[in-house]
Order: C-alpha cells, then structure tokens, then sequence
C-alpha cells in the first residue's frame, strides 16, 4: 500500500509567517508535487520534483518554494504567508503513472 | 491546453438508483485516464487508471468507461456511503496531469 503522509491536518497561522508544510512517502518514489484546491478552481499544481535536490514550477508557483533533499520527503514553503493562500494543500507521489494523495493540510492565514 | 470537464456538478441519488458521471476530456497525447474519490477534508483517493479507448475497470458498485473524448463513471445500486466528490484526471504525453471540477455525488437512504 502507497502510504503519503502530511505533517499537519490543520494549520492557522498569521500574516507573514513563514510557513513549512512537510509531506513524507515510504515507497521509494522519484516523483512528488504539491496541489493547492479551492471551491470552484478545483486542484492547481504549485511544485513538482522529479528526484532529490530537483525542483520544477508547476501552474501557480507565486509565493511558494520547496525543498527536496531526501527522497521520501518534499516540503513546501510559504516564504511569507498571506490571507490568499488559505487554502487546501496536497501532496501526491507518482507510482507509474498514477499519483497518490495525501490526506491533505488545511492551512488558515489569518 | 488540456482541458476536462465533469458533468454534473453535483448529483442527488436514492439509495439503490443507478446513475453515471461523466468526463470529457480534450487531451495532447493521452497517457491515462485517472478517477479518484475525495471525501470531505480528505485527500483524493485513487480509484482507476484507464489508458485506451474501450477499457473498462470495475470495482465493487463502480464502474469505469473510456471512450476517445470522454470516460464515464457507472455508479449501480449505490448505497449512502458512496456519497462523495469524484474527480476525473488526464494525463499527457508531457506527463502533465489535469483535474476536472468533480461532480459532488450525494445517495439519500
């Protein structure tokens, strides 16, 4: 079984804080993105990283950055968070070709 | 630009109604066809992967069709534990991956 884990559930933090949001997969996989999803925009993809140390802008990387130095694990930054980056985070690892999600972070910025 | 457009938006069932969801999908190069179902607060889970026109999967109550320019997602006899959002996914030639809007898929008992 695919097993893709996020730090936090839920997350409330100010304006301006940096924030860290860590996802961790145990199955070896070279493949890794990060999603935001919002009512009405469905799930937009930030960040992706093909293996460690590599990186690559998805649809909506404004504000956002990541970090990939050991393979199971890809960590999403808010380098300064803002009222518009309330929203759903996902992290999916690929097997194949097929992606699996984790449980998902609520994030609030207050 | 790949685009996929699910229909309908939402769909209210009895327990027990039959009933399919719909993907279209325009597409450079489809590598596979994915559906996923997402409860509330939950990340998506994976539920098919389709990669020609005239497959089909099946798993428990639902069933799922590919064709050229659309896949469609049969649901029989659902029960109210079936209630969900189910999402539709394309994959291009590029590796790229894009979502559809889902359709909210409520069964009353």
């Amino acid at each position: 079984d695919v097993k893709v884990t996020q730090s936090s559930r839920y997350l409330v933090k100010r304006t301006g804080e940096k924030v860290f949001l860590e996802c961790v997969q145990d199955m070896d996989h070279e493949n890794m993105f990060w999603y935001r999803q919002d009512p009405g925009l469905g799930l937009r993809l930030i960040y992706f990283s093909y293996d460690v140390k590599m990186k690559e802008k998805g649809d909506i990387p404004e504000g956002y950055s990541v970090s990939r130095e050991k393979k199971e694990r890809f960590s999403l930054i808010l380098e300064s968070a803002s009222t518009n980056q309330t929203s759903m985070y996902l992290c999916a690892s690929r097997s194949g070709d097929t992606q699996y999600f984790g449980p998902g972070t609520r994030l609030t910025v207050l | 630009e790949d685009q996929v457009t699910q229909s309908p938006e939402a769909l209210r069932l009895q327990e027990g109604e039959s009933s399919s969801l719909n993907c279209s999908y325009t597409v450079s190069g489809l590598r596979g066809l994915f559906w996923y179902r997402q409860d509330p607060g939950k990340g998506p889970e994976f539920l098919f992967t389709l990669y020609s026109a005239g497959e089909e999967k099946e798993k428990e109550r639902l069933k799922a069709t590919l064709t050229k320019k659309e896949s469609f997602l049969h649901i029989t006899a659902p029960k109210p534990e079936d209630s969900a959002t189910y999402l539709c996914a394309v994959l291009n030639a590029g590796n790229m991956l894009t979502f559809g809007g889902g359709t909210r898929l409520m069964v009353k008992p």
